[in-house]
């Protein structure tokens, strides 16, 4: 079944602790996102990738890394500089334009940082 | 810039009951708009889509919305509310941004069903 996979569902950090959290999928998409939800703020973008070795910033990517070094794979790191981590971290990917994409996104089940 | 507004952050009905669940939008262009259901510590499913063909549209789990450009509305319903229907939703407009689709989300609707 082609699909996205997150991990962890569940991680404890840590203050000044630095995690990367895991997107895979095997949907054959060229574009990635990562999204951070918040209780009552809907979904905001952190960090997107329309192709495999090129990302670029959304709304919110203060305190973010990410990579794309494999187009099956989009890992986001949470770093020590990100003041208020703790939230539900979602990844999504999508067919990019070029390919008949219409905006739709296909979502992972969500990892949810807590920092302790 | 495009934009989503979702009125009302939690509706409760009973179950049996209409549900309607508002969502307006604006932008530019002829968007394409969706709907995400979304339960406890999961991620967004899709309910349904409107890519400019059918003004209504049907979903999963019996869900319906309907495109009014007039309005710039696109609300969900659902004829009679089961209490597996209990989750989040959200209303969603995709727009071309610098070459690429962009979705945006409104803040969430969040539905009880009462017994």
């Amino acid at each position: 079944d082609g699909g996205i996979t997150q991990s962890p569902k569940y991680l404890f950090r840590k203050e000044g602790q630095n995690v990367t959290l895991s997107c895979e999928q095997n949907l054959n998409h060229d574009a990635m996102y990562w999204y951070r939800q918040d209780p009552g703020q809907g979904l905001r973008l952190i960090y997107y990738s329309q192709i495999v070795n090129d990302f670029q910033k959304g709304d919110i990517a203060e305190g973010y890394s990410v990579s794309r070094e494999k187009k099956e794979s989009f890992p986001l790191t949470v770093t020590s500089a990100q003041k208020n981590p703790t939230a539900f971290y979602l990844c999504a990917s999508s067919p990019t334009l070029d390919r008949g994409g219409t905006g739709e996104l296909f979502f992972g089940e969500g990892s949810r940082l807590t920092v302790l | 810039a495009q934009s989503v507004t979702q009125l009302g952050s939690h509706v409760s009905v009973s179950e049996g009951a209409l549900v309607l669940l508002r969502c307006n939008y604006s932008s530019s262009v002829p968007p394409y708009l969706f709907w995400y259901v979304q339960y406890p510590n999961q991620g967004l499913q899709l309910l349904l889509k409107y890519t400019s063909a059918a003004t209504l549209v049907k979903g999963i789990n019996g869900f319906e919305a309907e495109f009014k450009k007039s309005e710039t509305s696109f609300h969900l319903t659902k004829p009679s509310a089961h209490m597996s229907d209990a989750a989040e939703y959200f209303c969603a407009v995709s727009d071309r941004v610098a070459g690429r689709r962009a979705l945006t989300f409104g803040s969430g609707t969040r539905l009880q069903v009462q017994p």
